[in-house]
């Protein structure tokens, strides 16, 4: 079955400490990866994406994300954590044979960032 | 550029009633989601249309109906409301459901309550 897991429901880091936000995943064929956060009351935001190329790609608000194939982990990453990244975190797979509707979303992760 | 728009914000509903939840997008986006989000559970696919004139389901279509009125605006309509339907409800759009390299934009979301 296909399926995306986040291992943590929580994620606790104090403010400028580095931070990382699991994300693992089984799917056929070459999956498409991404990363939305989500804020209090309001829906969820587009933050990266890894489709092709470069294992690290970079996104929004100084985020990045490893893409591991081995692994089949796709973690969210930031050096310097700050207050304002604590939020809910998503992680999402297409699996790459599927039509292009069908994304599956994980649990999500709380990240809380302490000052 | 409002980007995704729903209304309403907040419904409450008694069990039997129906409504439709209203969601518009002014990026020119080829296709358009509803899911609905559950603490533990992440987010649900309910319906989507790929491009206008096109509805298909979802992962958890049963209670709901959709309709495609045009090209930007996608409903979605509880036509007799059960306690389990209660949940947050999100509608995305996206540039071409077509490409799964596409992300995703999300509304604010409807916090519906069914009692």
């Amino acid at each position: 079955a296909q399926s995306v897991a986040q291992p943590e429901d929580q994620v606790n880091v104090a403010e400028g400490n580095p931070l990382t936000v699991k994300c693992t995943y089984s799917v056929s064929g070459n999956p498409y990866l991404f990363w939305y956060v989500q804020y209090p009351n309001r829906g969820l935001q587009f933050l990266l994406k890894y489709i092709t190329g470069d294992n690290l790609v970079k996104g929004s608000y100084g985020f990045e994300a490893e893409f591991n194939k081995s692994q089949t982990s796709f973690h969210l990453k930031k050096p310097s954590a700050l207050v304002s990244d604590s939020a809910l975190y998503f992680c999402a797979v297409r699996p790459g044979y599927s039509s292009a509707s069908k994304i599956i979303f994980g649990s999500g992760t709380r990240l809380s960032i302490r000052p | 550029n409002a980007g995704v728009t729903q209304t309403p914000k907040f419904q409450v509903l008694k069990t039997g009633q129906s409504m439709t939840l209203q969601c518009a997008q002014d990026m020119n986006h080829n296709s358009m989601y509803w899911y609905r989000q559950d603490p533990g559970m992440g987010l649900r696919l309910i319906y989507y249309s790929a491009s206008e004139g096109t509805t298909d389901k979802g992962e958890v279509p049963n209670g709901y109906n959709v309709s495609r009125l045009n090209k930007r605006e996608f409903s979605l309509r509880l036509e007799s409301a059960a306690p389990s339907q209660t949940s947050v409800y999100f509608c995305a759009s996206s540039l071409d459901a077509s490409n799964m390299g596409y992300e995703q934009y999300f509304g604010p979301g409807t916090r519906l309550t069914v009692t």
